[in-house]
């Protein structure tokens, strides 16, 4: 079945540093991709998302890239703020909305 | 504000006892998902409606159930609580079934005592 996986956590950054998170999934078909991020004590919120291959989602400064070739969708930003703390989920949905088992992050000042 | 609506906020409730968990979904979404999200499992899929019809069923257990009703609210009751069904769960709804973004409610944290 369709099924995603993230690289567990947690990750502890400075402010200002670069932030990946390795995301790669297995789907049959061609699958939507997303990732939510969930604030402390928040339900989760779309961060952005990629519906076909070489798509790149972005918002806040988060970038994801749709790569079919490799199967993955990492997210990245360039310099993380201490609001960026927070867990991050990666998800894929074909019909079925299926999530990785999050990571947590947190910028320190 | 996703525009999904999940009431009560905070349950606390006995061992054994019967909870009911409404999900009001966006204006115009058919489907409505539930999920359950405890710290060590991560966010986990329940159950799917789609404009009253189940869809598809995850990891609910037999003392949980759904349903959606012809005004598109749903409800999720859990019955014969235990220790272990304390956590969060979250309901989200799309617009229908293809590959679109779902949006989640804030969530209604149950305490089982």
């Amino acid at each position: 079945g369709n099924s995603v996986t993230q690289m567990e956590g947690p990750v502890t950054l400075s402010e200002e540093a670069f932030l990946t998170i390795n995301c790669t999934y297995t789907a049959t078909g061609y699958p939507s991709l997303f990732w939510y991020v969930q604030y402390p004590g928040e339900g989760l919120q779309l961060l952005l998302k990629a519906t076909k291959a070489d798509d790149k989602g972005s918002n806040k400064g988060f970038e994801a890239t749709y790569r079919k070739e490799t199967t993955s969708f990492h997210l990245e930003k360039g310099s993380v703020q201490v609001s960026d703390s927070a867990v991050y989920f990666c998800a894929l949905r074909r019909y079925k909305l299926s999530f990785g088992a999050g990571t947590t992050v947190t910028v320190r000042a | 504000d996703s525009g999904v609506t999940q009431t009560p906020k905070h349950l606390i409730t006995a061992t054994g006892q019967r909870v009911t968990l409404r999900c009001s979904p966006r204006s115009g979404d058919l489907s409505v998902y539930w999920y359950q999200q405890s710290l060590d499992q991560g966010l986990q899929f329940l159950i799917q409606y789609y404009n009253g019809e189940e869809r598809a069923k995850g990891n609910i257990l037999e003392r949980f159930s759904a349903q959606q009703f012809p005004d598109l609210h749903s409800e999720l009751n859990l019955s014969s609580l235990e220790l272990g069904d304390s956590a969060l769960y979250f309901c989200a709804s799309s617009p229908g079934t293809a590959n679109t973004e779902a949006f989640f409610g804030q969530g209604t944290r149950l305490t089982v005592v």
